[in-house]
Parts: structure tokens; C-alpha cells; sequence
């Protein structure tokens, strides 16, 4: 079956430094997006991509989605405390299935 | 987006028993979805629910254990049924952004099994 990888699992950054995810589907998607989940909260939608090669940006966050459609980046530039959470890639499966990645963790130091 | 609230937010439950945990939407959506959120995991879709048809389930999950209902377009409930502390989850439901295939989350529900 699908499957949808990150990496890294853990992050651990000095607030101002840059953080980078990675997303990697073993199959090629119709689109991927992007959730946000602070600690004790739930997940929120960021982003959708849906192009090949689309790149996105909300502030100091670059989405990027690759090529062949099989892999997504999510890239913070300067982190700050705000960023804490994990960050889920997900993309369509079969049917009306979704597939999470199994999510980045960031910490940021203050 | 919509809003979604969950009830209950939390509960702690004795083995054996059943739970049933309630989603509302503030508006009127097609399909609604229940999640599982194991401690420290990502999201695993436990089924879809389809107004007036039977809640479609993913592997590993079957209705005798996770009984839905979907009375209307706005409401969706989950039953957590002869808990054991391998349920203890966060139980999240979401419904699709209208017009497009994200997904918008309740708050969860935090089950603790003794």
C-alpha cells in the first residue's frame, strides 16, 4: 500500500535558526498538504500543493512540491517558539483514504 | 473551514466498557472522518461516514468495535466499544474543506483506559 515517510522525526533548533521536513510518498500524488499540530492541540490544514514543482509561501514558511510528484518539503527560516509542534505531510490514497506521514517533531530553544 | 467541536474533550474509562464520543459541524458536509491518535503517532484513519449509507472502515478496524452513526449532515458519532487500555488515543474527527480534499479537525477527544 501507499506509503508517505518524513524525515527528520525529531528537531531539535535554536530559536532564529532555519528548520527543514522532509516528505517522501512511495507512490506519485494528485496533490500533498500540510498540517501543523502544536502539543495538546489538533491538527490545522497549512498548505495544499497541487502542481509539479509548485512552491508556496506563507511568511517565513516555503512549501515546496517536487518534480515527479513524490516528494514535498516544508522549510521555516528563522524559527521562533511559535513553531513548536509537529508537522504531518499528508496526501490522498485510495478512495477517500488519507495518508499522514508519520509527522517531524520541532522543538525550539529559546 | 468549519467548525467542529468534539464531546467529550477527555475521559478516562474501565476496561470492558463503551464510550461514544460525539462531532458536531457548524455546517452541512457530506463526508465526516474518525481518526486515531496513538500517543506520539501521526493520524491513522479509522473509517468514513456517509449520511444515510454504513460507515466505510479502514484495515484493521471493524464496526463491532467502532460503531458509527451519522444521523444528519451536521452530526457524527463514534462508539469505542469493550474498551482495554491498547484504545487509551486521542480520537479526532474532521470533515473535507468544502471544494477541496483537506482536511479540518475537531478539537479530540483524549480516552484514557484503565
Amino acid at each position: 500500500g501507499q506509503q508517505v515517510m518524513q524525515i527528520p522525526q525529531y528537531q531539535h533548533v535554536q530559536e532564529g535558526e532555519d528548520f527543514t521536513t522532509y516528505c517522501n510518498s512511495s507512490t506519485t500524488l494528485s496533490n500533498i498538504q500540510w498540517y501543523k499540530q502544536r502539543p495538546g492541540g489538533h491538527p490545522v490544514f497549512l498548505i495544499q500543493l497541487v502542481k509539479s514543482g509548485e512552491v508556496k509561501k506563507q511568511k517565513r514558511l516555503t512549501f515546496q512540491f517536487g518534480e515527479a510528484k513524490k516528494n514535498s518539503s516544508l522549510h521555516i527560516t528563522a524559527t521562533q517558539t511559535t513553531d513548536v509542534g509537529t508537522y504531518f505531510c499528508a496526501g490522498p490514497g485510495y478512495g477517500q483514504n488519507f495518508v499522514f506521514g508519520p509527522g517531524t517533531r520541532l522543538s525550539v530553544l529559546p | 473551514s468549519a467548525v467542529i467541536s468534539q464531546k467529550p474533550s477527555r475521559d478516562i474509562c474501565q476496561r470492558g466498557t463503551s464510550l461514544t464520543i460525539q462531532c458536531q459541524v457548524d455546517s452541512q458536509v457530506t463526508m465526516m472522518f474518525w481518526y486515531r491518535q496513538q500517543p506520539g503517532q501521526s493520524l491513522t484513519l479509522i473509517a468514513t461516514a456517509n449520511q444515510g449509507s454504513e460507515a466505510t472502515y479502514e484495515s484493521g478496524f471493524v464496526i463491532d468495535k467502532f460503531p458509527i452513526s451519522r444521523p444528519n449532515l451536521t452530526f457524527s458519532t463514534l462508539t469505542v466499544s469493550n474498551m482495554s487500555p491498547e484504545d487509551s488515543s486521542i480520537y479526532l474527527c474532521s470533515v473535507e474543506g468544502r471544494g477541496t480534499d483537506t482536511q479540518y479537525f475537531g478539537p479530540g477527544t483524549r480516552l484514557t483506559v484503565l
